[in-house]
C-alpha cells in the first residue's frame, strides 16, 4: 500500500545550522515522485523540491536538498543554514505513476520545525 | 504571475447545510486538485479535475462533488455538512503534459461546521 511516514513530530534547530527532516515511503510502483512542501501557520502549502524515482542525482534547490536513498525507501529533506523564517510544518508527499500525467499526492503527517535564534 | 487563489478564506456553516468553495488555478495551469486537511494531519486527496472532468477521486463520500469550468477554475461542493467536515480545504493546480506535473497550492479555505 502506498504510504508516507514522517517519524519526527517536532524538531528544533539553531539558526544557521543544518537540519535533516526524515521521510520514508512505501510503494510498489517503480515510477514515483517524492515532494516536500512547507506549510507556515498561515496555511498555504509551499512547494520546495521534488525527486523522481529514476533521477540519478539528488535534487537541490537553493538551501534545500533531498537525500534520496532508493534502496532504503527514504527521501530526507536537508535544510542548510537554517533561518528563522524556516519555522513551519514540513510535509513529505508522494505521487505514483510519476512520469505519466495527473495523479494524487499522498502526504505524511508532517514535521514541525522550530528554528531558535 | 498570479498564483492559485481560493475563496472564501473562512466559512462557518451549520450541520446539514451545503457549501461551495472556489479555486482559480495558477496562470497557465489546466488541472485542479482538491485536498482536505484536518487539524494536525496531512492533506487528504478528494479529487482532481482535468478538461472539465473528474480524472481521479479519493476516498470521500458522494456528498463531496466538484466542477471545473472552461477557464480551468473549479468549485468544490459539500452537501449535508457534518461536524467532521470542519477542516482546511486546499486547492492545487498543475499543468498536465509537463513531465514533473508539480502541484502548487492555494492559501486554503478554512471551513468550520457548527
Amino acid at each position: 500500500a502506498q504510504k508516507i511516514t514522517q517519524t519526527q513530530p517536532g524538531m528544533f534547530v539553531q539558526e544557521k545550522e543544518a537540519v535533516t527532516l526524515d521521510c520514508t515511503y512505501d510503494t510498489s510502483d517503480p515510477s514515483y515522485g517524492l515532494f516536500w512542501y512547507k506549510q507556515p501557520s498561515s496555511g498555504e502549502m509551499i512547494f520546495l523540491i521534488y525527486q523522481g524515482s529514476y533521477d540519478q542525482q539528488n535534487a537541490t534547490e537553493g538551501r534545500y536538498s533531498l537525500n534520496f536513498q532508493k534502496a532504503r525507501k527514504s527521501a530526507n529533506l536537508v535544510i542548510s543554514a537554517s533561518q528563522l523564517g524556516d519555522s513551519a510544518m514540513y510535509f513529505c508527499a508522494m505521487r505514483e505513476d510519476f512520469y505519466n500525467q495527473g495523479g494524487k499526492l499522498i502526504f505524511g503527517q508532517g514535521t514541525e520545525l522550530s528554528v531558535k535564534p | 504571475d498570479a498564483g492559485v487563489t481560493q475563496s472564501p478564506t473562512h466559512l462557518i456553516k451549520t450541520r446539514g447545510q451545503q457549501v461551495t468553495l472556489r479555486c482559480s488555478p495558477k496562470s497557465g495551469h489546466d488541472t485542479v486538485s482538491w485536498y482536505q486537511q484536518a487539524l494536525g494531519q496531512g492533506p487528504q486527496f478528494i479529487f482532481q479535475y482535468y478538461e472539465e472532468e473528474e480524472r481521479q477521486r479519493g476516498n470521500f463520500p458522494d456528498r463531496f462533488s466538484g466542477h471545473q469550468f472552461p477557464n480551468y477554475s473549479s468549485e468544490l461542493n459539500v452537501n449535508a455538512l457534518l461536524l467532521g467536515d470542519s477542516a482546511l480545504y486546499l486547492c492545487a493546480s498543475s499543468l498536465t503534459g509537463v513531465s514533473t506535473d508539480t502541484q502548487y497550492f492555494g492559501p486554503g479555505t478554512r471551513l468550520t461546521v457548527l
